[in-house]
Protein backbone atom coordinates (compact mmCIF):
# COMPACT_ATOMS: atom_id res chain seq x y z
CA UNK A 1 0.00 0.00 0.00
CA UNK A 2 1.52 3.35 -1.24
CA UNK A 3 -0.74 5.42 0.80
CA UNK A 4 -2.30 6.90 -2.14
CA UNK A 5 -5.66 5.74 -2.57
CA UNK A 6 -7.89 5.68 -5.31
CA UNK A 7 -11.50 4.93 -6.02
CA UNK A 8 -12.70 2.88 -8.20
CA UNK A 9 -10.19 0.55 -9.34
CA UNK A 10 -11.93 -0.40 -12.39
CA UNK A 11 -14.90 1.80 -14.28
CA UNK A 12 -17.11 0.79 -17.13
CA UNK A 13 -19.46 3.58 -18.87
CA UNK A 14 -21.09 4.24 -22.03
CA UNK A 15 -19.88 7.35 -24.60
CA UNK A 16 -21.08 10.60 -23.71
CA UNK A 17 -21.47 9.82 -19.82
CA UNK A 18 -19.56 11.30 -17.16
CA UNK A 19 -17.36 9.93 -14.26
CA UNK A 20 -15.59 10.88 -11.43
CA UNK A 21 -12.13 9.45 -10.07
CA UNK A 22 -11.38 10.18 -6.38
CA UNK A 23 -8.10 10.24 -5.23
CA UNK A 24 -7.17 10.60 -1.10
CA UNK A 25 -2.93 11.80 -1.20
CA UNK A 26 -1.19 10.35 1.21
CA UNK A 27 -0.55 11.80 4.66
CA UNK A 28 1.15 14.97 5.11
CA UNK A 29 1.10 15.80 0.92
CA UNK A 30 -0.17 18.64 -0.28
CA UNK A 31 0.26 18.18 -3.90
CA UNK A 32 -2.37 15.75 -6.03
CA UNK A 33 -1.18 14.73 -9.16
CA UNK A 34 -3.41 13.15 -12.40
CA UNK A 35 -2.17 11.65 -15.21
CA UNK A 36 -3.69 9.20 -17.51
CA UNK A 37 -1.77 6.60 -19.36
CA UNK A 38 -3.39 4.70 -22.35
CA UNK A 39 -2.05 1.53 -23.14
CA UNK A 40 1.47 1.02 -23.63
CA UNK A 41 2.44 4.43 -23.78
CA UNK A 42 3.93 6.67 -21.18
CA UNK A 43 2.22 8.75 -18.40
CA UNK A 44 0.43 11.89 -19.79
CA UNK A 45 0.54 14.72 -17.11
CA UNK A 46 -3.27 16.54 -16.69
CA UNK A 47 -3.00 18.79 -13.80
CA UNK A 48 -1.48 19.13 -10.31
CA UNK A 49 -3.38 20.49 -7.29
CA UNK A 50 -1.39 22.17 -4.05
CA UNK A 51 -3.21 23.09 -0.87
CA UNK A 52 -6.72 23.09 -2.89
CA UNK A 53 -5.37 25.26 -5.72
CA UNK A 54 -4.68 24.38 -8.94
CA UNK A 55 -0.75 24.54 -9.58
CA UNK A 56 -0.28 23.60 -12.96
CA UNK A 57 -2.14 22.23 -15.90
CA UNK A 58 -0.90 19.58 -18.97
CA UNK A 59 -2.56 18.48 -21.64
CA UNK A 60 -5.84 18.02 -19.83
CA UNK A 61 -9.06 18.18 -22.59
CA UNK A 62 -11.63 20.68 -21.99
CA UNK A 63 -14.14 18.01 -21.06
CA UNK A 64 -12.05 16.81 -18.11
CA UNK A 65 -12.00 18.41 -15.08
CA UNK A 66 -10.16 18.30 -11.33
CA UNK A 67 -10.59 19.79 -8.23
CA UNK A 68 -8.93 19.07 -4.73
CA UNK A 69 -11.07 19.74 -1.20
CA UNK A 70 -10.05 21.37 1.92
CA UNK A 71 -8.92 17.49 3.09
CA UNK A 72 -6.93 17.43 0.55
CA UNK A 73 -8.45 14.42 -1.59
CA UNK A 74 -9.02 15.50 -4.88
CA UNK A 75 -11.35 14.15 -7.54
CA UNK A 76 -10.75 14.30 -11.57
CA UNK A 77 -14.21 14.21 -13.08
CA UNK A 78 -14.29 13.24 -17.34
CA UNK A 79 -17.15 14.33 -19.34
CA UNK A 80 -19.05 13.69 -22.49
CA UNK A 81 -17.01 10.15 -22.55
CA UNK A 82 -15.30 9.05 -26.29
CA UNK A 83 -13.83 5.61 -26.59
CA UNK A 84 -10.50 7.67 -26.90
CA UNK A 85 -10.95 8.34 -23.60
CA UNK A 86 -10.47 4.53 -22.08
CA UNK A 87 -7.31 4.19 -19.98
CA UNK A 88 -5.98 3.95 -16.77
CA UNK A 89 -5.86 7.61 -14.59
CA UNK A 90 -2.93 7.78 -11.91
CA UNK A 91 -3.09 10.05 -8.83
CA UNK A 92 0.49 10.85 -7.45
CA UNK A 93 1.18 12.98 -4.04
CA UNK A 94 3.97 14.45 -3.07
CA UNK A 95 5.29 16.88 -0.50
CA UNK A 96 7.35 18.77 -3.06
CA UNK A 97 8.27 17.88 -6.80
CA UNK A 98 11.55 17.53 -6.00
CA UNK A 99 11.27 14.51 -3.03
CA UNK A 100 9.45 12.51 -5.84
CA UNK A 101 5.88 11.20 -6.21
CA UNK A 102 4.08 8.44 -4.76
CA UNK A 103 1.41 6.66 -7.22
CA UNK A 104 -1.53 5.26 -6.21
CA UNK A 105 -2.83 2.04 -8.12
CA UNK A 106 -4.70 3.95 -10.59
CA UNK A 107 -8.09 3.50 -12.15
CA UNK A 108 -9.23 2.08 -15.18
CA UNK A 109 -11.80 3.10 -17.41
CA UNK A 110 -13.49 1.41 -20.07
CA UNK A 111 -15.41 3.45 -22.30
CA UNK A 112 -18.01 1.32 -24.49
CA UNK B 1 9.64 21.90 -25.81
CA UNK B 2 9.89 19.54 -22.72
CA UNK B 3 10.53 15.88 -23.62
CA UNK B 4 11.99 12.69 -22.08
CA UNK B 5 12.50 9.94 -24.03
CA UNK B 6 13.63 6.58 -23.68
CA UNK B 7 16.26 4.57 -26.41
CA UNK B 8 14.37 1.27 -27.02
CA UNK B 9 10.84 0.25 -26.35
CA UNK B 10 12.16 -3.31 -25.06
CA UNK B 11 15.45 -4.76 -23.61
CA UNK B 12 15.60 -8.73 -23.26
CA UNK B 13 18.15 -9.65 -20.66
CA UNK B 14 19.25 -12.89 -19.09
CA UNK B 15 18.86 -13.68 -15.05
CA UNK B 16 21.84 -12.57 -13.69
CA UNK B 17 22.76 -10.34 -15.79
CA UNK B 18 22.93 -6.72 -15.64
CA UNK B 19 20.95 -4.28 -17.29
CA UNK B 20 21.44 -0.65 -18.71
CA UNK B 21 17.91 1.21 -19.22
CA UNK B 22 18.56 4.45 -21.33
CA UNK B 23 16.89 7.90 -21.24
CA UNK B 24 17.71 10.86 -22.70
CA UNK B 25 16.25 14.60 -21.93
CA UNK B 26 15.89 17.82 -23.86
CA UNK B 27 15.64 20.86 -21.19
CA UNK B 28 19.39 21.35 -19.64
CA UNK B 29 17.56 23.46 -17.09
CA UNK B 30 15.92 19.77 -15.44
CA UNK B 31 17.35 19.70 -12.22
CA UNK B 32 15.91 16.12 -10.80
CA UNK B 33 15.12 12.71 -12.53
CA UNK B 34 13.66 9.58 -10.89
CA UNK B 35 13.19 6.35 -12.17
CA UNK B 36 10.35 4.69 -11.58
CA UNK B 37 9.29 0.86 -12.35
CA UNK B 38 5.87 -0.10 -13.11
CA UNK B 39 4.56 -3.88 -13.20
CA UNK B 40 1.27 -5.02 -14.98
CA UNK B 41 -1.60 -3.65 -13.58
CA UNK B 42 0.13 -1.26 -10.75
CA UNK B 43 0.94 2.32 -10.26
CA UNK B 44 4.45 3.15 -10.57
CA UNK B 45 6.97 2.65 -8.06
CA UNK B 46 9.64 4.57 -6.68
CA UNK B 47 13.14 3.22 -7.76
CA UNK B 48 15.87 5.81 -7.21
CA UNK B 49 16.52 9.38 -8.13
CA UNK B 50 18.96 11.91 -8.36
CA UNK B 51 19.35 15.38 -8.48
CA UNK B 52 21.54 17.40 -11.26
CA UNK B 53 24.54 18.27 -8.83
CA UNK B 54 25.31 14.73 -8.49
CA UNK B 55 26.44 12.63 -11.91
CA UNK B 56 25.68 8.84 -9.85
CA UNK B 57 23.79 7.64 -7.20
CA UNK B 58 23.16 4.35 -6.25
CA UNK B 59 20.89 2.18 -4.45
CA UNK B 60 20.59 -1.35 -3.24
CA UNK B 61 21.06 -3.30 -7.28
CA UNK B 62 20.55 -0.03 -9.02
CA UNK B 63 22.88 2.59 -9.77
CA UNK B 64 21.82 5.90 -11.88
CA UNK B 65 23.99 7.81 -14.25
CA UNK B 66 23.50 11.57 -15.27
CA UNK B 67 25.45 12.32 -18.52
CA UNK B 68 24.37 16.67 -18.45
CA UNK B 69 26.58 17.46 -21.13
CA UNK B 70 24.47 15.05 -23.29
CA UNK B 71 21.35 15.03 -21.65
CA UNK B 72 21.36 11.35 -20.74
CA UNK B 73 20.56 9.26 -17.76
CA UNK B 74 21.02 5.57 -17.46
CA UNK B 75 19.52 3.19 -14.88
CA UNK B 76 21.99 0.52 -14.10
CA UNK B 77 20.55 -2.68 -12.69
CA UNK B 78 23.06 -5.48 -11.28
CA UNK B 79 22.21 -9.24 -10.89
CA UNK B 80 18.80 -8.42 -12.97
CA UNK B 81 16.20 -11.26 -11.88
CA UNK B 82 12.74 -12.37 -12.84
CA UNK B 83 11.31 -9.99 -10.63
CA UNK B 84 12.85 -6.96 -12.26
CA UNK B 85 10.65 -7.61 -15.26
CA UNK B 86 8.47 -4.60 -15.48
CA UNK B 87 8.16 -1.16 -17.53
CA UNK B 88 10.88 1.36 -16.22
CA UNK B 89 10.56 5.47 -17.02
CA UNK B 90 12.80 8.18 -16.47
CA UNK B 91 11.18 11.06 -14.97
CA UNK B 92 12.60 14.88 -15.09
CA UNK B 93 11.74 17.73 -13.09
CA UNK B 94 12.04 20.97 -15.76
CA UNK B 95 12.07 23.76 -12.75
CA UNK B 96 8.16 23.41 -12.72
CA UNK B 97 6.19 21.86 -10.00
CA UNK B 98 5.48 18.14 -11.85
CA UNK B 99 7.27 15.45 -13.36
CA UNK B 100 7.66 14.70 -17.15
CA UNK B 101 7.75 11.27 -18.10
CA UNK B 102 9.38 8.80 -20.92
CA UNK B 103 7.22 6.25 -22.91
CA UNK B 104 9.12 3.22 -21.11
CA UNK B 105 11.50 0.75 -21.40
CA UNK B 106 9.92 -2.72 -20.90
CA UNK B 107 12.99 -5.04 -19.19
CA UNK B 108 12.07 -8.64 -20.04
CA UNK B 109 14.35 -11.17 -17.88
CA UNK B 110 14.52 -14.89 -19.45
CA UNK B 111 15.70 -17.45 -17.14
Amino acid sequence: DSGVTQTPKHLITATGQRVTLRCSPRSGDLSVYWYQQSLDQGLQFLIQYYNGEERAKGNILERFSAQQFPDLHSELNLSSLELGDSALYFCASSVAVDYGYTFGSGTRLTVV
Amino acid sequence: GESVGLHLPTLSVQEGDNSIINCAYSNSASDYFIWYKQESGKGPQFIIDIRSNMDKRQGQRVTVLLNKTVKHLSLQIAATQPGDSAVYFCAGSYNTDKLIFGTGTRLQVFP
